[in-house]
Order: structure tokens, then sequence, then C-alpha cells
């Protein structure tokens, strides 16, 4: 069965400084996954995907994200954190199935 | 090109009774997802339509039922309102089937059932 599990409810981090988002997986065949973002009261926004290739991966507003096969995991990462960062973030895996599975969500809280 | 849209966003309805929700995909997607958000339960998989036929099923009960038109747009359908059904309910297009395509969000629909 397909999983996506993100094992902090929410991360708290100083304007300026690294942000990690955490995201692990469980899924039959090549993953492909995502990460998107939501603000209050707005649907999802997508940010960025892996397909193949390159681990690193580039997204949107300054966003990468780094697959890493053996640990099954797809954390989010940004150099420099921005209040207006500040949002709910959820991490999705479609396997086989082709069911978009997300994550339970991490709240992102950028302090001043 | 216009985002996904959805319609109504607000919806308040009683226990028993029955809702239809619409959701027109962004122009040339043709794959129409539904998503169940709640506190609790997070985002759930309700259903997947692709060509006017649903391709894949989340486990809600059968109150809850979809349908896709020749043009895209969706509805989903959900009889019988619970309590627990109040929830914030996401459609997402995309441009189809391909596991690699990313899918695009609308607002939601938030149902309040009393």
């Amino acid at each position: 069965a397909q999983s996506v599990a993100q094992p902090e409810d929410q991360v708290n981090v100083a304007e300026g400084n690294p942000l990690t988002v955490k995201c692990t997986y469980s899924v039959s065949g090549n993953p492909y996954l995502f990460w998107y973002v939501q603000y209050p009261n707005r649907g999802l926004q997508f940010l960025l995907k892996y397909i193949t290739g390159d681990n690193l991966v580039k997204g949107s507003y300054g966003f990468e994200a780094e697959f890493n096969k053996s640990q099954t995991s797809f954390h989010l990462k940004k150099p420099s954190a921005l209040v207006s960062d500040s949002a709910l973030y959820f991490c999705a895996v479609r396997g086989n199935t082709g069911k978009l599975i997300f994550g339970q969500g991490t709240t992102l809280q950028v302090k001043p | 090109k216009a985002g996904v849209t959805q319609t109504p966003r607000y919806l308040i309805k009683t226990r028993g009774q029955q809702v239809t929700l619409s959701c027109s995909p962004i122009s040339g997607h043709r794959s129409v997802s539904w998503y169940q958000q709640t506190p609790g339960q997070g985002l759930q998989f309700l259903f997947e339509y692709f060509s006017e036929t649903q391709r894949n099923k989340g486990n809600f009960p059968g109150r809850f039922s979809g349908r896709q038109f020749s043009n895209s747009r969706s509805e989903m359908n959900v009889s019988t309102l619970e309590l627990g059904d109040s929830a914030l309910y996401l459609c997402a297009s995309s441009l189809g089937l391909a596991k690699d395509y990313e899918q695009y969000f609308g607002p939601g629909t938030r149902l309040t059932v009393t």
C-alpha cells in the first residue's frame, strides 16, 4: 500500500535561516513525488515534483527537494526562509495504483 | 489561463440532505480528481475521472459519487449527509492520467452539515 509520512506536525524557523520539511514514503514501483503548499482558506499550490533523474529538484519560490531512494525520503528545503513561507506543506506520492496519496501536512512557521 | 474553479465556495446543509458540488478544470485538462480535507483525516482521495469515466476510487462509502461531462467539467454528489461529511472538498485537474502530471487545485468548497 502507498503511504506518506510527514513526521513533524510543525516546523519553526527564524527568517533568513534554512528550512527543512521532512517526508518519507512507501510505494510499489517507481515513486512519483510531489510537494504542495496550502495558504489559509486556499487550495493547494504545486511546488515541485520528482519523476526521475537528478536527486535534487528545484521548484517554485526558491524551494528545492532532495530525493533519497535508499532512505525513501523526499525532504523539502529552502536556503533562506521568509515570513511569507509560513503555510501548510503537503508531501504526496503516486505509485502503481495511480492514486495521489498525501501526507498529513506540516505547518511551517517562520518568525521574523 | 484561468485556474480550477469550484462552485459553490460555501455550503450549509442539514443531515440527511444531499449536495452537489461542481468543478471546472483548467482549459485543456482532461483529468479531474476530488479530495476531502478535514483536520482529523487530512487530505483523502475520493475519485478521479478521465474522459467521462471513473478511473480510480478512494475508500469512501457509496454515498459519495461523481461524474464528468464531455467538456471535462465534473460534479460530485453526496447523498444522505452526515455530520462527519463536514469538510473542505477540493477538486484538482491535470492534463491526463500519466503519473508524472502534477495536479492543480481549486479553492475548494467548504461544506458544513448541521
